[in-house]
């Protein structure tokens, strides 16, 4: 079947730096982008989403950029701070309400 | 504001135990409810969903069971436990076709 994939599962970023985590996808008919934030212990948090009707998104301190054209997804993290690091997921929901999640990528803050 | 309760947050439990998770929602009506588990250092596995009460879609064979008897209210249940039951159940919530909303887990030891 389809899946989520990450390219990278760790990644370390100095402190006040800017992080980038990636994302591909396979199904190219997925509509629905979402990036979970998850510290240890806890639930995942929703950070940002977008739409596929979309290419990029920007939050607090996030952007996320859609290209379909090579079905990749990333999230990018302006002027990291000790409290970004987490293990970040990115998921994809196509039609029936089930998210599909990629592995996860795990953010090491550096000081 | 909407809101997510899951309790308890921590259970150990021997082999051929029972088990009851609970997972609830404040805030919001008619909502879709998950189950996941997550494996230490791993992704998300989605367990159950449930669109409506007494409407359970079981999403892999297992030795669990879910429930919804009430509108805002999710069970996870087992009769007998197995060792390969540990790990860290996550309850959610979304609105049709929009982002997931994760509980805060309960982390579960099967000895």
């Amino acid at each position: 079947g389809e899946s989520v994939g990450l390219h990278l599962p760790t990644l370390s970023v100095q402190e006040g730096d800017n992080s980038i985590i990636n994302c591909a996808y396979s199904n190219s008919a997925s509509d629905y982008f979402i990036w979970y934030k998850q510290e240890s212990g806890k639930g995942p948090q929703f950070i940002i989403d977008i739409r596929s009707n979309m290419d990029k998104r920007q939050g607090q301190r996030v952007t996320v950029l859609l290209n379909k054209t090579v079905k990749h997804l990333s999230l990018q993290i302006a002027a990291t701070q000790p409290g970004d690091s987490a293990v970040y997921f990115c998921a994809e929901l196509f039609g029936n309400e089930k998210l599909t999640f990629g592995t996860g990528t795990r953010l090491t803050i550096i000081p | 504001s909407q809101t997510i309760h899951q309790w308890p947050a921590t259970l150990v439990q021997p082999v051929g135990s029972p088990l009851s998770l609970e997972c609830t929602v404040e805030g919001t009506s008619n909502p879709n409810l998950y189950w996941y588990r997550q494996a230490a250092g791993r992704g998300l596995q989605l367990l159950f969903y449930s669109v409506g009460i007494g409407q359970i879609s079981s999403e892999v064979p297992q030795n669990l069971s879910a429930s919804r008897p009430q509108d805002r209210q999710f069970i996870l249940s087992s009769k007998k436990l197995l060792l390969s039951d540990s790990g860290f159940y996550l309850c959610a919530w979304s609105r049709e076709g929009e982002t997931q909303y994760f509980g805060p887990g309960t982390r579960l030891l099967v000895l």
